[in-house]
């Protein structure tokens, strides 16, 4: 069955300094797809990076960046120079495979990041 | 702008009593969602839509019933069977397969 696992429940960094949150997954599919996902204080869910399991090269997004690592099954998300505005919660999630057009995803626990002046 | 409007923000429920929970968009997009995070948690999908006039369950359907007679909208209903209905629940819309997902603001129900 496929499963996304977090787990450092809780990551403290200072402002300007990276930061890595960790991801692994599960899935018998040669093809998927990994999200990232921020969810701040106010509950909303918000877009960050993708990264598809064919892709040769790792996701990039401004500060955002994805360390795929497809043998070890891993897809760590960096943050480089973390501001204020960073503390939140993330998550990890992939394509659920189970239906056949593969819409919904299936989600990680998150993380809570927290970023200190 | 375009997005995910869920309403209301907060809703509270008493016992025995049915709630519906509204999701709209105007996205455009085919397929929508229901998913319920409890603190802690990851997010767990409760029933989706990949096209008008059908829906199916996801992991944790019991208690809950959705329709979706439009494109735009896709409420859900969470009936009296659903014994603790206590959580945040998030509408999400996706241009289709492989798409990601455009999530709304949520709501928080709570029990009385």
């Amino acid at each position: 069955a496929q499963k996304i696992t977090q787990t450092q429940p809780g990551m403290f960094v200072q402002e300007k300094e990276a930061v890595t949150l960790d991801c692994t997954y599960d899935t018998s599919d040669p093809s998927y797809g990994l999200f990232w996902y921020k969810q701040p204080s106010s509950g909303e869910m918000i877009f960050l990076i993708y990264q598809g399991s064919y892709d040769q090269q790792n996701a990039t997004e401004g500060r955002y960046s994805l360390n795929f690592q497809k043998a070890r099954k891993s897809a760590n998300l960096v943050i480089s120079a973390s501001q204020l505005g960073d503390s939140a919660m993330y998550f990890c999630a992939m394509r659920d495979q189970r239906n056949q057009a593969g819409t919904a995803l299936i989600f990680g626990k998150g993380t809570t990041l927290s970023v200190s002046s | 702008d375009g997005g995910i409007t869920q309403s209301p923000k907060y809703l509270f429920r008493k016992e025995g009593q049915n709630v519906t929970l509204s999701c709209e968009q105007n996205l455009n997009h085919d397929a929508m969602y229901w998913y319920r995070q409890d603190p802690g948690q990851g997010l767990r999908l409760i029933y989706y839509s990949q096209i008008v006039n059908d829906f199916q369950k996801g992991d944790i359907a019991e208690g809950y019933s959705v329709s979706r007679e439009k494109k735009e909208s896709f409420p859900l209903t969470v009936t009296s069977a659903q014994k603790n209905p206590t959580a945040f629940y998030l509408c999400a819309s996706s241009r289709g397969p492989y798409e990601k997902l455009f999530f709304g603001s949520g709501t928080q129900l709570s029990v009385l």
